[in-house]
């Protein structure tokens, strides 16, 4: 079946605009999870959703990131005013959470430039 | 605090020897672990996921559990260099479902 996409797969925006990146993730995942992952570095947290309900928002980095989701489908996180060090790769990954199945997959990942 | 912890490496092995890679975590109550695999430039790949203490074998992959020691491993059975990528151990830590990952060993296959 289809895995989890993302769009767009690249996106160079100017300092101070605003970018929207989104996710749809494996059909019936109930939960789904988005991280950054700065240039050689290793995955930071920033949001996680269980439906349309997003019980663990402390990785968010500041009040210019927001993320919503629609039902248990897409997923849309928005950064406001970007800055140089909002450029990486933010991945979206979803998973089951149910019958004893609790893997992620992830999608190939947004590579965010803020130039 | 919820930790999971690697060696970064680089860990070095000649191809077809045995490739072991180790994490800890810090939460005596997780019960779901994963090893993903990535290679530069792309997304996380889930390669071994385990439950229940003791091994699970997958192919050339092994992946060892012990809870009482809040130890994970993955052994990469003849090497390829192929395997060459980074390796993240991950941990569903506490209430709702908190996936944890580690910072990653990077793993390096010698021809």
């Amino acid at each position: 079946g289809a895995g989890v996409s993302q769009s767009p797969s690249n996106k160079v925006t100017e300092k101070g605009k605003d970018v929207e990146l989104r996710c749809d993730p494996i059909s019936g995942h109930t939960a789904l999870y988005w991280y950054r992952q700065r240039l050689g570095q290793g995955l930071e947290f920033l949001i996680y959703f269980q439906g349309n309900s997003a019980p663990d928002k402390s990785g968010l980095p500041s009040d210019r990131f927001s993320a919503e989701r629609t039902g248990e489908s897409v997923s849309t996180l928005t950064i406001q005013r970007t800055q140089q060090e909002d450029s990486a790769v933010y991945l979206c990954a979803s998973s089951l959470l149910a019958g004893g199945t609790y893997e992620q997959y992830f999608g190939p990942g947004t590579r965010l430039t803020v130039t | 605090q919820k930790e999971v912890e690697q060696n970064s490496g680089p860990l070095s092995v000649p191809e077809g020897a045995i490739a072991s890679l180790n994490c800890t975590y810090s939460d005596r109550g997780s019960q779901s672990f994963f090893w993903y695999r990535q290679y530069s430039g792309k997304s996380p790949e889930l390669i071994m996921f385990i439950y229940s203490n003791g091994d699970k074998e997958d192919g050339r992959f092994t992946a060892q559990l012990n809870k009482a020691s809040q130890y994970v491993s993955l052994l990469i059975r003849d090497s390829q260099p192929s395997d060459s990528a980074t390796y993240l151990c991950a941990v569903i830590m506490g209430y709702g479902q908190n996936f944890v990952f580690g910072p990653g060993t990077r793993l390096s296959v010698l021809p």
